[in-house]
This record gives structure tokens, C-alpha cells and sequence, in this order.
């Protein structure tokens, strides 16, 4: 089993909805990341926090909102999405920073999101 | 930025018999490096990594070996067994500690 948890498993919302994703690791890492990835494709980084601050953001729309209430817990707040939002989304910690220590990603088990 | 490529997309394997997977990165200041396995409805799972001043570096059934001169890097899987089949990413950490993916392997495995 992952130790990191992703919750929930599986989503369908609306395009008007809001719901939120939400990440928790317990292995003590600082840095923790919001992966999409969508059917057959490689991961692709959507943002990065370091120490609970906002590192970096991949041009990723203002829909998604990351939130980082503390260094256990990750949260993706969805607004307004589309269709083509629809995705595996994963959620990774490590060491920060992951570079310098050597630490490889973490990935949970993801949230299978669909848009409808 | 990092590009990442992999030789080939898939790859079909008998039961037993080892496995090579390949990848070829683009930066050549790239120093560490990242493979990981991605089962049907689950994350991606570490498997192995290598940094810059290692040419080869050995786990349980897995060999990762790299070459800098032509950045170029391997995966090995010894005597493969059925649970060894799903996709195989390798992964690059650039110096923006941004980690880059390549477009994966699928790797399935004969009875």
C-alpha cells in the first residue's frame, strides 16, 4: 500500500459543481505535488509545494486551486470544470528538496476524475 | 527544460526471461534519475534510482544503468514474472527540481 493516501478513489461532478481532492502523508516530507495524468499519457507536474508555500505553478487555470493547510495535507479545489479536465489526478511528497537529498517522488493511488 | 523519450512503447516478454527498457534524455546537466512502474489503477511506484556519479546501480531484480555520454539510461528486469507487467516510466529530475516523465513502457508479460 502507498503511504500516501488520496481521497476519494473516484469523482464525477458537473461542470458547475465545486468539490476538492484531498492528499495526506504521514512520512514527514516537505514537499508534496499535484500531478494530472491523463489515459496512456506520462504524469505532468501541475504544482509544487515547498514547506507549505506555493513553489511552483505550472500554468495550471485558476479551476484548480491548490491549498496546503499544513505539512501532512494536500488539498485540489475544483471549480467550473471541463470536460477535457477529466484525468487521473496524483498526489506526491518527498524530502525537500528532492533534488539535493535524492529523494524520489511518492505517488498515491490517485483520484479517477470525470467531468460530465 | 528536460525531454524525456523512450525506445519503444511496448514490449512484449516470456515469462523468465529479462527485460530492457530504455530511455533517452536531452539535458545533459540532468544528474539524477528516476524509474518508476505504474500498475492498472494505481500510482506510479519507485523502483529505482540513479544518480550522475554511478554508472550502474542494482536492486532486487532490477538493474539501472546509465550512460552520460550519450545520456542515455536503462532498466533491466531479471527472470520477469507476471506481476512485473504494467507501464515503466523513466524520470528526470532537471535543475529546476521539476521531475520531467518520458512517455512509458508497457511491458507485458507471456505465460
Amino acid at each position: 500500500d502507498t503511504e500516501v493516501t488520496q481521497t476519494p478513489k473516484h469523482l464525477v461532478m458537473g461542470m458547475t459543481n465545486k468539490k476538492s481532492l484531498k492528499c495526506e502523508q504521514h512520512m514527514g516530507h516537505r514537499a508534496m505535488y499535484w500531478y494530472k495524468q491523463k489515459a496512456k499519457k506520462p504524469p505532468e507536474l501541475m504544482f509544487v509545494y515547498s514547506y507549505e508555500k506555493l513553489s511552483i505553478n505550472e500554468s495550471v487555470p485558476s479551476r484548480f486551486s491548490p491549498e496546503c493547510p499544513n505539512s501532512s495535507l494536500l488539498n485540489l479545489h475544483l471549480h467550473a470544470l471541463q470536460p477535457e479536465d477529466s484525468a487521473l489526478y496524483l498526489c506526491a511528497s518527498s524530502q525537500e528538496p528532492a533534488y539535493s537529498y535524492n529523494s524520489p517522488l511518492h505517488f498515491g493511488n490517485g483520484t479517477r476524475l470525470t467531468v460530465t | 527544460g528536460e525531454s524525456v523519450g523512450l525506445h519503444l512503447p511496448t514490449l512484449s516478454v516470456q515469462e523468465g526471461d529479462n527485460s530492457i527498457i530504455n530511455c533517452a534524455y536531452s539535458n545533459s546537466a540532468s544528474d539524477y534519475f528516476i524509474w518508476y512502474k505504474q500498475e492498472s489503477g494505481k500510482g506510479p511506484q519507485f523502483i529505482i534510482d540513479i544518480r550522475s556519479n554511478m554508472d550502474k546501480r542494482q536492486g532486487q531484480r532490477v538493474t539501472v544503468l546509465l550512460n552520460k555520454t550519450v545520456k542515455h539510461l536503462s532498466l533491466q528486469i531479471a527472470a520477469t514474472q507476471p506481476g512485473d507487467s504494467a507501464v515503466y516510466f523513466c524520470a528526470v529530475f532537471s535543475n529546476d527540481y521539476k521531475l520531467s516523465f518520458g512517455a512509458g513502457t508497457t511491458v507485458t508479460v507471456r505465460a
